[in-house]
């Protein structure tokens, strides 16, 4: 039984370039959350995705970030114009309804 | 807003030393608390869930309890290999399903 799955594992950005990271869920479940964390923070919620719906993405910011689920392939994260701020390692977690999350092992963006 | 406050932020502990982890938590309503370890460069890796209040759970060296207001986990004789950094969350009742974490407590055990 395989778990989240993301990918890149590392990711390595200049400044104003974009990034994109994916998420497979665990089989069966069909809800997607996207967690950031930075250095000496706790994780912080940031999106919630079903299958080509977006329920909640009152953590993400306004601007550069945005998430899908689509029907077809993974759950992406898309910064665009990224700036050193956005540094940090970026956590999917999958549920089969409203329970327990599992993590995946996390994509360590760093913005040079 | 949901709140999550976890201590000490680090423990250090001798091999066999028993001790407690504490989370203070305030929500709106509780759906479920949970408590993940999280080793050093890899994801949180579940532990436990606890949905009422006198709710505990055991796992090995492990049990978690829960009250209105916290959450302990207990460690009892603890192991080198349970060193990792433990994190408590709250999910609170409505639409949102969403976690809201603590900062974490880093125990290290030493042999």
């Amino acid at each position: 039984n395989a778990g989240v799955m993301q990918n890149p594992r590392h990711l390595v950005r200049r400044r104003g370039q974009e990034a994109r990271l994916r998420c497979s869920p665990m089989k069966g479940h069909s809800h997607v959350y996207w967690y950031r964390q930075l250095p000496e923070e706790g994780l912080k919620f940031m999106v919630y995705l079903q299958k080509e719906n977006i329920i909640d993405e009152s953590g993400m910011p306004k601007e550069r970030f945005s998430a899908e689920f689509p029907k077809e392939g993974p759950s992406i994260l898309r910064i665009q114009q990224v700036v050193r701020g956005d540094s940090a390692a970026y956590f999917c977690a999958s549920s089969p309804q409203k329970e327990t999350q599992y993590f995946g092992p996390g994509t360590r963006l760093l913005v040079l | 807003e949901d709140q999550v406050t976890q201590s000490p932020e680090a423990l250090r502990l001798q091999e066999g030393e028993s001790s407690s982890l504490n989370c203070s938590y305030t929500v709106s309503g509780l759906r479920g608390l949970f408590w993940y370890r999280q080793d050093p460069g890899k994801g949180p890796e579940f532990l436990f869930t606890l949905y009422s209040a006198g709710e505990e759970k055991e796992k090995e060296r492990l049990k978690a309890t829960l009250t209105k207001k916290e959450s302990f986990l207990h460690i009892t004789a603890p192991k080198p290999e349970d060193s990792a950094t433990y994190l408590c969350a709250v999910q609170a009742t409505g639409a949102n399903s969403k976690l809201t974490f603590g900062k974490g407590i880093t125990l290290s055990v030493r042999p």
